[in-house]
This record gives structure tokens, C-alpha cells and sequence, in this order.
């Protein structure tokens, strides 16, 4: 069946890189997308990912995708203690008749000095 | 800009009452989304509309019903309240199928007891 998953917790030093994966079991997905959900909020899109690409980078995010091993990852270049939050991997897919988003559980990043 | 607007943010329901979530949005979009996000799991879809007077079933609508009398409005409801309901509640809006971005609301936090 349909399966995200990714670590529960990241713990990084300020200035440093954080790199958050996820793998995803749908082969079909044409999108994947991170989420970042920062404490009280609802999800916010961070980026996305169309399928048929490797790489995507926007600023201080780099998304990288391997189709062949269902891996994607985000990397958060200098991270800043404003960037402490949950990140959420989604894939879209389509199954029982509609499009759907299938999340994982989110990985909740902890910027430290 | 309001986008997605939940209420209550929090609610605290005894097994057996009812309630409803509320859920409106002011984009104008024709998809609007009902997810639950209990402890340590991914969001999952309860309910979900492509347009007004139209709603369908996600992948864990029992215990609750939703309607969608009007674009803007997508209520979310619990007739007989049951523990296992206890999650955080998030409604969400797209222009497009799910696939393409999601807008979300700040959540509602339902405890049931």
C-alpha cells in the first residue's frame, strides 16, 4: 500500500545543514512535497518536487529525488533557529478513485546553538 | 489575507456529544479537505470536496459527515463523540486536485473523554 516515512526528530547546530529524508512507496507519485508546520500553525508548503526531476534548489532548500529508491530529501543550508519546526513529506498519488496527498509523519527539527 | 480559517482551535467533547468543525476559506478554490493528525502519524484524509453541493469519502470518514453548501464553506461534523476521535483536525483548500498545493487551516485540537 501507499507508505511515507521519515525519522521523527533532527537535531542541528545553528549555521549548519540539516538534510531530512523520506521514502514513499508509490512509484506513480508525479508531485513530492515538503511541508514545514511550525508550532500552533496548519502546514505551510515549503517546495515540491515534479517527478521527473532530480534536483530542485530554491535558495537555502535543495531537494533531491531518487526515483530509483523512492528516497527524497530536503537540506536546509545555514539553518537558522527560525527554521526549528516539523517537516512533512507528502506524495501524491491516486488510488480508490481520487487524488490524494499520503503524509508521513513528520520529522521535527531542533535548532540548537 | 485569511486563507483557511478553523474554528474553535481547541474543544474539549465528552464521549457521546456532538459537534462540528468549521472550515471557510476566501481564495475561491474548488477543493477543500479534511485531515486528521493523531500523535506521531501522518495526516490522513477524512472527507474531501471538489466543489460545492459535492463531497466524497476519504480514508477514514467513519463517525463523521461533512457538506459543502457553499464554496467557501466545508463544516466538518461528529455526531456521537468517541475517544478514538481525540486528534488534531486540519481543513484545507486547493485551486486543483489534491496533487497540486494545499493551503491549510491552524488546526483544531479535539479531546475526547
Amino acid at each position: 500500500g501507499e507508505d511515507v516515512e521519515q525519522s521523527l526528530f533532527l537535531s542541528v547546530r545553528e549555521g549548519d545543514s540539516s538534510v531530512i529524508n523520506c521514502t514513499y512507496t508509490d512509484s506513480s507519485s508525479t508531485y513530492l512535497y515538503w511541508y514545514k508546520q511550525e508550532p500552533g500553525a496548519g502546514l505551510q508548503l515549503l517546495t515540491y518536487i515534479f517527478s521527473n526531476m532530480d534536483m530542485k534548489q530554491d535558495q537555502r532548500l535543495t531537494v533531491l529525488l531518487n526515483k530509483k529508491d523512492k528516497h527524497l530529501s530536503l537540506r536546509i543550508a545555514d539553518t537558522q533557529t527560525g527554521d526549528s519546526a516539523i517537516y512533512f513529506c507528502a506524495e501524491s498519488t491516486f488510488s480508490g478513485g481520487y487524488n490524494k496527498l499520503i503524509f508521513g509523519a513528520g520529522t521535527r527539527l531542533a535548532v540548537h546553538p | 489575507n485569511a486563507g483557511v480559517t478553523q474554528t474553535p482551535k481547541f474543544r474539549i467533547l465528552k464521549i457521546g456529544q456532538s459537534m462540528t468543525l468549521q472550515c471557510t476559506q476566501d481564495m475561491n478554490h474548488n477543493y477543500m479537505y479534511w485531515y486528521r493528525q493523531d500523535p506521531g502519524m501522518g495526516l490522513k484524509l477524512i472527507y474531501y470536496s471538489v466543489g460545492a453541493g459535492i463531497t466524497d469519502k476519504g480514508e477514514v470518514p467513519n463517525g463523521y459527515n461533512v457538506s459543502r453548501s457553499t464554496t467557501e464553506d466545508f463544516p466538518l461534523r461528529l455526531e456521537l463523540a468517541a475517544p478514538s476521535q481525540t486528534s488534531v483536525y486540519f481543513c484545507a483548500s486547493g485551486a486543483g486536485p489534491i496533487g497540486t498545493e494545499a493551503f491549510f487551516g491552524q488546526g483544531t485540537r479535539l479531546t475526547v473523554v
